[in-house]
């Protein structure tokens, strides 16, 4: 089974820290995903990456950057972190070249103070 | 803009029935579309999907019906049961690189 494995499950960090959030895959996935979940809103896109060293601006990115140094990693960071960041935060690998189901981290509760 | 979205945000049933979820898509060139099922403290869990050149896939007791005419989706779960309580979300997907558009949601909540 594919397995998402996110660093830490809950994280509280003050305002204007810079925070890293880190995900790895273990099925040689090309395509990450990171999104936020906020009740009521569903989950929305901030980065995607297709390769290493590549990356993709999603429907929120302001205020999120994300690395891909490695293929089996892909690392959100919230340069300088807000208190309107405080979310839920999930990240989601998917083989890249047909329509397949994304496989989902458990996420990491991240709380802004 | 594209959206997908759910006729209901929350469903409560009675353990043993059928449940069925719903779900509205706008985008006609959408080909794919996933059932996700998000347990508490979890993240989404994959379901079952579908192909826009079939109409219906069943899996172990669910079964996810394609009605592109109206381009609406839903999720049935046969004898539903107190381990299918959960938020259950559709996505729709046109193969953009692995890209989906998720819809909001819906809780169903199963009464012993």
């Amino acid at each position: 089974d594919v397995k998402v494995t996110q660093s830490s499950r809950y994280l509280v960090k003050r305002t204007g820290e810079k925070v890293f959030l880190e995900c790895v895959q273990d099925m040689d996935h090309e395509n990450m995903f990171w999104y936020r979940q906020d009740p009521g809103l569903g989950l929305r896109l901030i980065y995607f990456s297709y390769d290493v060293k590549m990356k993709e601006k999603g429907d929120i990115p302001e205020g999120y950057s994300v690395s891909r140094e490695k293929k089996e990693r892909f690392s959100l960071i919230l340069e300088s972190a807000s208190t309107n960041q405080t979310s839920m935060y999930l990240c989601a690998s998917v083989v890249g070249d047909s329509n397949q189901p994304q496989h989902f981290g458990d996420g990491t509760r991240l709380s802004i103070l | 803009g594209e959206s997908v979205g759910l006729h209901l945000p929350t469903l409560s049933v009675q353990e043993g029935d059928n449940s069925i979820i719903n779900c509205a898509y706008s985008n006609s060139a959408s080909d794919y579309f996933i059932w996700y099922k998000q347990e508490s403290g979890k993240g989404p869990q994959f379901i079952i999907d579908i192909r826009s050149n079939m109409d219906k896939r069943q899996g172990q007791r669910v079964t996810v019906l394609l009605n592109k005419t109206v381009k609406h989706l839903s999720l049935q779960i046969a004898a539903t049961q107190p381990g299918d309580s959960a938020v259950y979300f559709c996505a729709e997907s046109n193969n953009q690189g692995g890209k989906l558009i998720f819809g909001q949601g819906t809780e169903l909540s199963v009464k012993p």
